[in-house]
C-alpha cells in the first residue's frame, strides 16, 4: 500500500488530454514539493515534473503539474502514442523522514 | 554528463545479504545539497523508496527496511553502497540507485540493476 494514492490506470486517444492525480497528506504533499517521473518500458524512471509544476530542460510544455493542499496532479496535453509508459508522483514525508512514492499509473494512448 | 552505474551481483541466496554500488561519473558525490538514494522496483510492481545518504555520512532509511539496511559512501572512489540483509524472495527487483537534491526531487538515475533472491 503506498503513501501516495495514483489511479492504476488511464486513457485517452492521441491528440487529447490526460490528467493523472496524486493524492496524499498534510505530511507529505501537504508540506512538501511534488515530482513526476515518467517510466518507459524497461527503462529507468524520468524526471518530468519538479516542485510541483516546472519542467526540466528538454521536457515538451505538453506536459504540466499543479498542486493544491494533499494533491497533485500531471497534465498531459496533445497526447501521442509515445506518451504510453507509467507515470510516477514522489515526494518527501516529513513525518516519516522518507521519500514515498505514489503507486504508479499507466497511462494507454488508444 | 552525469551518469550514475549500479553494480553487483545478479542472484543473492535467501537469508544472505544483498550487495550493490553504485558509481557516480561527472560530478562530485561530495557537492552540496545533494544526497544519494536507493530505490527499487519489484517485477512489474511500484517504486519502493529504500533510503538515502548524504557525503557527510548521514543517512536516511525506510520505516520498513531500516533494520536490513546499511548505506554507506566513498568520497575517494565517488561511490556509495547499499546492503541489505537476510534477504527473502520478496527483496526481488531492480535496484535503481539515484540523486536528489535536498528532499525536492530525483533528478538522475542509474540504468538499474536486477537482484534475484533464490537458491
Amino acid at each position: 500500500q503506498s503513501v501516495l494514492t495514483q489511479p492504476p490506470s488511464v486513457s485517452a486517444a492521441p491528440g487529447q488530454k490526460v490528467t493523472i492525480s496524486c493524492s496524499g497528506s498534510n505530511s507529505n504533499i501537504g508540506n512538501n514539493y511534488v515530482s513526476w517521473y515518467q517510466q518507459l518500458p524497461g527503462t529507468a524512471p524520468k524526471l518530468l515534473i519538479y516542485d510541483n509544476n516546472k519542467r526540466p530542460s528538454g521536457i515538451p510544455d505538453r506536459f504540466s503539474g499543479s498542486k493544491s493542499g494533499t494533491s497533485a496532479t500531471l497534465g498531459i496535453a496533445a497526447l501521442q502514442t509515445g506518451d504510453e509508459a507509467d507515470y510516477y508522483c514522489g515526494t518527501w514525508d516529513s513525518s516519516l523522514s522518507a521519500g514515498v512514492f505514489g503507486g504508479g499509473t499507466k497511462l494507454t494512448v488508444l | 554528463q552525469l551518469q550514475l552505474q549500479e553494480s553487483g551481483p545478479g542472484v543473492v541466496k535467501p537469508s544472505e545479504t544483498l550487495s550493490l554500488t553504485c558509481t557516480v561519473s561527472g560530478v562530485s558525490i561530495t557537492t552540496s545539497s545533494y544526497y544519494w538514494d536507493w530505490i527499487r522496483q519489484p517485477p512489474g510492481k511500484e517504486l519502493e523508496w529504500i533510503g538515502s545518504i548524504y557525503y557527510s555520512g548521514n543517512t536516511y532509511y525506510s520505516p520498513s527496511l531500516k533494520s536490513r539496511v546499511t548505506m554507506s559512501v566513498d568520497t575517494s572512489k565517488n561511490q556509495f553502497s547499499l546492503k541489505l540483509s537476510s534477504v527473502t524472495a520478496a527483496d526481488t527487483a531492480v535496484y535503481y540507485c539515484a540523486r536528489r537534491y535536498v528532499t525536492r526531487y530525483f533528478d538522475f538515475w542509474g540504468q538499474g540493476s536486477l537482484v534475484t533472491v533464490s537458491s
